[in-house]
């Protein structure tokens, strides 16, 4: 049982270079996250999409755009990348849709960490 | 904006020793969770704790959620190098958000 699978592991960028990191889940969850995690600051939520065909911006969207392919593939995608933007990023989903998140885990991948030189 | 600062910051500790974390804010939350994040994986939830005042006990592990829903406290008993991560609180505010803490490092020395 795969759960949340993230892909590449590890990527190192240029400033300006764009990338998409891949996420997919096996778990049939229709809600679905993109966190970064920062040294001191914990996970916080970049966006998220509580279904298949939506998409809603989370604490820091600024610089990343996501793509809901279909129930189980949610996409981040960085089109200039930023030194700011070096960090690990997780994706998660949940059964329960973001609004009921207190009462449901967050199944978490892997992570990608990123550098941005 | 709702903070929830978790303390110490890093821990480190002998196999069998106790310890407690903590996780503080000045915000009223709806719910407590703990995650556990070991190295080179994403977090795992642990526990949720919804009413002031509760107690959950998961083996070695002892959850409280404070009275006043504005706190909670992880102690380990007799901790092990299997216990080695990151533990991470993440509280459920009034608008139905999660918010994570600042994280606490631990390492178990054998």
């Amino acid at each position: 049982n795969a759960g949340v699978t993230q892909t590449p592991k590890f990527q190192v960028l240029k400033t300006g270079q764009s990338m998409t990191l891949q996420c997919a889940q096996d778990m049939n969850h229709n809600s679905m996250y993109w966190y970064r995690q920062d040294p001191g600051m914990g996970l916080r939520l970049i966006y998220y999409s509580a279904s298949e065909g939506t998409t809603d911006k989370g604490e820091v969207p600024n610089g990343y755009n996501v793509s809901r392919l279909n129930k189980r593939e949610f996409s981040l995608r960085l089109e200039s990348a930023a030194p700011s933007q070096t960090s690990v990023y997780f994706c998660a989903s949940s059964e329960r849709p973001p609004t009921q998140l207190y009462n449901s885990p967050l199944h978490f991948g892997n992570g990608t960490r990123l550098t941005v030189t | 904006t709702q903070l929830l600062e978790q303390s110490p910051q890093f821990l480190s500790i002998q196999e069998g020793e106790n310890l407690t974390v903590y996780c503080n804010s000045s915000s009223v939350f709806s719910s407590l969770q703990w995650y556990r994040q070991e190295p080179g994986e994403g977090p795992v939830l642990l526990v949720t704790v919804v009413t002031g005042g509760e107690v959950k006990k998961l083996k070695r592990l002892t959850f409280q959620f404070g009275d006043a829903r504005k706190d909670s406290s992880l102690h380990i008993t007799a901790a092990q190098p299997g216990d080695t991560g990151l533990y991470l609180c993440a509280g459920g505010t009034a608008t139905n958000k999660l918010i994570f803490g600042t994280g606490t490092l631990l390492a178990v020395q054998p």
